[in-house]
């Protein structure tokens, strides 16, 4: 399976900063995504990051909140910008790797804003 | 708006019972259903996978699907202690992500 690291692990925001998240994987892959999962909650789709073009977001997630930056076939960026408290979560970057669906996923970035 | 939903339980079983898990979808067009296991802390690992109406049986798992009644679940057989965790079902059609359900939480107790 494709190995995926995601940094930071955790860290504790102000209120009105922005945090970029990193991920890397261990092969090429096409599919990649970046989820958030909020606490006790499930997973949501945040977007899906396209290589050398823009992300597509889904419903409720924008470009401005959530840039995303995907420079080639092995890396991406999310990028929490303008925190609250409300953005406390754990965001998931997640690929996949051999096109049958199944999705293999990072460790997990947790953040808390204060 | 595409669905899935699960009872969020707690579902709790004896060790060495059967536990059945339960998943509904809207999209009709789902082609891929996936059962992951989340432990507390934890990213979601993949349990099984399964494409065809029918049962498919990997150890003490067996995920079951019904495209007719949209429908999947997962048994889990001798229930063990270590199986205790957050059961997330999900669905997609080819080449999109994974939609999730908000998971079932089992506790088995020994």
């Amino acid at each position: 399976s494709a190995v995926i690291s995601q940094k930071p692990s955790r860290d504790i925001c102000q209120r009105g900063t922005s945090l970029t998240i990193q991920c890397q994987v261990d092969s090429q892959v096409t599919m990649m995504f970046w989820y958030r999962q909020q606490p006790g909650q499930s997973l949501t789709l945040i977007a899906t990051a396209n290589q050398g073009s823009e992300a597509t977001y889904e419903s409720g997630f924008v470009i401005d909140k959530f840039p995303i930056s995907r420079p080639n076939l092995t890396f991406s960026t999310l990028t929490v910008s303008n925190m609250s408290p409300e953005d406390s979560s754990i965001y998931l970057c997640s690929v996949e790797w051999r096109g049958d669906g199944e999705l293999f996923f990072g460790e997990g970035s947790r953040l808390t804003v204060l | 708006q595409k669905e899935v939903e699960q009872n969020s339980g707690p579902l709790s079983v004896p060790e060495g019972a059967i536990a059945s898990l339960n998943c509904t979808y809207s999209d009709r067009g789902s082609q891929s259903f996936f059962w992951y296991r989340q432990y507390s802390g934890k990213s979601p690992e993949l349990i099984m996978f399964i494409y065809s109406n029918g049962d498919k049986e990997d150890g003490r798992f067996t995920a079951q699907l019904n495209k007719a009644s949209q429908y999947v679940s997962l048994l889990i057989r001798d229930s063990q202690p270590s199986d205790s965790a957050t059961y997330l079902c999900a669905v997609n059609q080819a080449g999109t992500a994974l939609i999730f359900g908000k998971g079932t939480t089992l506790s088995v107790s020994s």
